[in-house]
């Protein structure tokens, strides 16, 4: 079983509509991440949590917002789906004060029409 | 602030060549900086990373990178390309600040590496 694993792994919505995005961890991370890969713009930071009771904006929350339900759990929500957010959506996590290393899951394909 | 450029978006090279893909950085403090691969249909693995030990760091898959501070580079090679070297590869840096780390890596724009038979 993967160590950071997304769900769901492909969807396709519509504009206007909310959509969520889980992540779950079996790592022990205390930091969690969500990204957003577009093609020739790399990946882009969305907002990150260091623990359950700290969430943070990355360089592009606009549209977004997020919920760390459990020190395993990050959940990127859309609550109104846009086209432009159509994308690819990495979750990452990381052991508190290790050099910088990240674990990805697989990713989520996210869609809007 | 912190930055990556990674010079060509499309590197085409043929089995049993050198692999040399460019990434510069800007960074205020001293950086530690890294380099992804991403296969088709997965997530980003670590191939290396710097973090202020050696200047040459060495990976898996028989890749390495050099850290040159005069050059703010830290480019990767291999030397000698095989097939199933065919991937997406993301330089990173995040900030090195009193020895502690965010995370928060930014990444560069990804470099697509094709392997000619």
């Amino acid at each position: 079983d993967a160590d950071v694993t997304q769900t769901p792994r492909n969807r396709i919505t519509k504009t206007g509509k909310r959509i969520m995005l889980e992540c779950s961890q079996t790592k022990g991370h205390d930091r969690m991440y969500w990204y957003r890969q577009d093609p020739g713009l790399g990946l882009r930071l969305i907002y990150y949590s260091f623990d359950v009771k700290d969430i943070n904006k990355g360089e592009i929350s606009d549209g977004y917002s997020v919920s760390r339900q459990a020190q395993a759990k990050f959940s990127l929500s859309l609550e109104s789906a846009i086209p432009n957010q159509t994308a690819l959506y990495f979750c990452a996590t990381k052991r508190g004060g290790s050099t910088g290393e990240l674990f990805f899951g697989e990713g989520s394909r996210l869609t809007v029409l | 602030a912190q930055s990556v450029t990674q010079l060509g978006s499309h590197v085409s090279v043929s089995e049993g060549a050198l692999v040399l893909l460019r990434c510069n950085y800007s960074s205020s403090v001293p950086p530690y900086l890294f380099w992804y691969v991403q296969y088709p249909n997965q997530g980003l693995q670590l191939l290396l990373k710097y973090t202020s030990a050696a200047t040459l760091v060495k990976g898996i898959n028989g890749f390495e990178a050099e850290f040159k501070k005069s050059e703010t580079s830290f480019h990767l090679t291999k030397p000698s390309a095989h097939m199933s070297d065919a991937a997406e590869y993301f330089c990173a840096v995040s900030a090195n600040a009193g020895g502690t780390s965010y995370g928060k890596l930014t990444f560069g724009q990804g470099t697509i590496l094709t392997v000619h038979p």
